[in-house]
């Protein structure tokens, strides 16, 4: 069983068009997150909900529009998409309410490349 | 602001010696450390984390770390490498006060294993 899912895993698209990336953690974990990792490795946060709420907001284009239908998904919609945009986005889980304070699990990541 | 800085981007070691990634963190409050592995096309895999308590910290795959307050360090070791290491190494750090909420990963350390 594949514990943070993320489709699709390829995703090739021109410029200025729309698209979404979806998660899905099957762990019953009550946070979820966005990071992005560019061309150079580096991984940096994007977004993070707890029970469908958002908590942290990075300093992120406002093309970029997360959503959290209930606590076991996030997705990802990126509107009017740039080159810079292409880059690997991984989602992840983690529990943090009750003292549990897990560490983050990652998904396999989407690979988005901006033709 | 916390930080985290890895000493050499790539690492070459020989089958069967000592693996040493090093790990420099900037944090104004006590930290949670952590070093993530990535294999190619994968998700990130947490190999050893640490909290509080023991400051030497053991690991998934025979990898272990060290807390180094004074020296803010927390460098990644393994006494012999195998074939199968080979991947990109992240260390991260999260601040106490917030729990696990938001990683903040150093730039990678890419390790290759020779026969």
């Amino acid at each position: 069983d594949t514990a943070v899912s993320q489709t699709p895993k390829y995703l090739v698209t021109q410029m200025g068009n729309d698209k979404s990336i979806k998660c899905e953690q099957n762990l019953g974990h009550d946070t979820m997150y966005w990071y992005k990792q560019d061309s150079k490795k580096f991984l940096k946060i994007m977004f993070s909900y707890n029970n469908k709420e958002l908590i942290i907001n990075e300093t992120v284009p406002n093309r970029f529009s997360p959503k959290s239908p209930d606590k076991a998904h996030l997705n990802l919609h990126i509107n009017s998409l740039e080159l810079g945009d292409s880059a690997v986005y991984f989602c992840a889980s983690s529990e943090i309410s009750g003292g549990k304070n897990t560490e983050a699990f990652f998904g396999q990541g989407t690979r988005l490349t901006v033709v | 602001a916390q930080s985290v800085t890895q000493l050499g981007s790539h690492v070459s070691v020989s089958e069967g010696a000592l693996v040493l990634l090093r790990c420099n963190y900037s944090s104004s409050v006590p930290p949670y450390l952590f070093w993530y592995v990535q294999y190619p096309n994968q998700g990130l895999q947490l190999l050893l984390k640490y909290t509080t308590g023991a400051t030497l910290v053991k690991g998934i795959n025979g990898f272990e770390a060290e807390f180094k307050k004074s020296e803010t360090s927390f460098h990644l070791t393994k006494p012999s490498a195998h074939m199968s290491d080979a991947a990109e190494y992240f260390c991260a750090v999260s601040e106490m006060n917030t729990g696990f909420q938001k990683l903040v990963f150093g730039t990678g350390t890419r390790l290759l294993v020779s026969p």
